[in-house]
């Protein structure tokens, strides 16, 4: 139950394309979903985040889909660019954990010029 | 900006030794974590911190032990190194956000191989 189901485990897109990942977790206490990215050699940082009064969340090319009922969230990045090749987490956390977040298993992202 | 500083980027280390894994953080945050990071496993919590000398278990604490004598500093030993704990690992620190949401800042990463 404390689970967050990351997939895929790596995606290609083209330049330009949409990069979609999703996420899926059990637990209906769960109510902070963040993404973060990671580059090589770098660690994890926060891209952008949402809770569950909403259903979506953009940020410039980036975009948090959430659906309650069906318990699952993803990232959407528009018009993917090479810069966008990256590791991306999403996590879930329960609001009074202080922090407890669970980690999904992670997306190697690759954006091909 | 926020900077969380891991002391060594790479280590090599025989089976047995014991390993110092040292954090500082610079933005005076209450909290302070300890991850590790394998492939297709994520982000696996090892220990965090909520306040000097404080310290809680995460989900994989065994083989690792944490000191946090000061508010920046957190420190993260393997008291007996084995080959299982070749892994990359990651500090990070935040404040409390409200309700427990709130950005976490993560280091660059410390990758340790035993031998």
């Amino acid at each position: 139950q404390q689970q967050v189901k990351q997939s895929p485990q790596s995606l290609i897109v083209q330049k330009g394309g949409i990069s979609i990942i999703n996420c899926a977790y059990e637990n209906t206490a769960f109510d902070y979903f963040p993404w973060y990215q990671q580059f090589p050699g770098k660690g994890p940082a926060l891209l952008i985040a949402i809770r569950p009064d909403v259903s979506e969340k953009k940020e410039g090319r980036f975009t948090i889909s959430f659906n309650k009922s069906a318990k699952q969230f993803s990232l959407h990045i528009m018009d993917s660019q090479p810069g966008d090749s990256a590791t991306y987490f999403c996590a879930a956390s329960i609001a009074d954990s202080n922090y407890q977040l669970i980690w999904g298993a992670g997306t190697k992202l690759i954006i091909k010029p | 900006d926020v900077k969380v500083t891991q002391s060594s980027r790479y280590l090599v280390k025989r089976t047995g030794e014991k390993v110092f894994l040292e954090c500082v953080q610079d933005m005076d945050h209450e909290n302070m974590f300890w991850y590790r990071q394998d492939p297709g496993l994520g982000l696996r919590l090892i220990y965090f911190s909520y306040d000097v000398k404080m310290k809680e278990k995460g989900d994989i604490p065994e083989g690792y032990s944490v000191s946090r004598e000061k508010k920046e500093r957190f420190s993260l030993i393997l008291e007996s190194a084995s080959t299982n704990q070749t892994s990359m690992y990651l500090c990070a620190s935040g404040t409390p956000g409200t309700q427990g949401t709130g950005e976490l800042f993560f280091g660059e990463g410390s990758r340790l191989t035993v031998l």
